[in-house]
């Protein structure tokens, strides 16, 4: 079946450093993926999305290119903020009503 | 501002108690869904309205009741829950079904405490 893969967590960085945090998928077919944040207490937010093999999503200085030949959607920012901080899901949605999440990934920024 | 609106935002209720969760959005969403998250774990998916009919229900036990009364309101009926059922509840939406394209739109959720 359709899974999501993301590197376990936590990830820690200073304010202002370069984030990466990986996400491949198995599906058959052409998912649409999806980069979901969740801050404390709160619900889920979308964050970006892609529908497309090349497709890049962006948001707020956070960037993910759907890599069909890598079955990646890694997620990048240049520069991150204490306000950056919480979980982040990388999910998928093929052609069904589900949407399969990753385990998440925590990132902390300290100043 | 989240766009879809669950309430209330925390519940604390016995065993024996009847409460509900309720969720509305005015998007003109066709799709409804929810699901369970526990602490520190991805959103488990429960129930799947699809133009107000329930299309998917993981194997959710009994004591969990959804009900979909119009296109822009989703309930969740509660009765006899155990403690393990602890958890923040979401809510979410989409504007179609079995597209596999759109997003699911999220609301922040209710809390709930069972003792």
């Amino acid at each position: 079946g359709d899974s999501v893969t993301q590197m376990e967590g936590p990830v820690t960085l200073s304010e202002e450093a370069f984030l990466t945090i990986n996400c491949t998928y198995t599906a058959t077919g052409y998912p649409s993926l999806f980069w979901y944040v969740q801050y404390p207490g709160e619900g889920l937010q979308l964050l970006l999305k892609a529908t497309k093999a090349d497709d890049k999503g962006s948001n707020k200085g956070f960037e993910a290119t759907y890599r069909k030949e890598t079955t990646s959607f890694h997620l990048e920012k240049g520069s991150v903020q204490v306000s950056d901080s919480a979980v982040y899901f990388c999910a998928l949605r093929s052609n069904t009503d589900k949407l399969i999440f990753g385990t998440g990934t925590r990132l902390q920024v300290f100043p | 501002d989240t766009e879809v609106t669950q309430t209330p935002k925390h519940l604390v209720m016995g065993m024996t108690n009847k409460k509900s969760l309720k969720c509305e959005q005015h998007m003109g969403h066709r799709a409804m869904y929810w699901y369970k998250q526990k602490a520190k774990k991805p959103p488990e998916l429960m129930f799947v309205y699809s133009y107000e009919k329930l299309s998917i229900n993981e194997s959710v036990p009994s004591r969990f009741s959804p009900e979909c009364p119009n296109s822009s309101l989703l309930n969740l009926h509660l009765h006899a829950l155990q403690p393990e059922d602890s958890a923040l509840y979401l809510c979410a939406s989409s504007p179609r079904t079995g597209g596999g394209r759109s997003p699911l739109h999220f609301g922040n959720g209710t809390r709930l405490t069972v003792t």
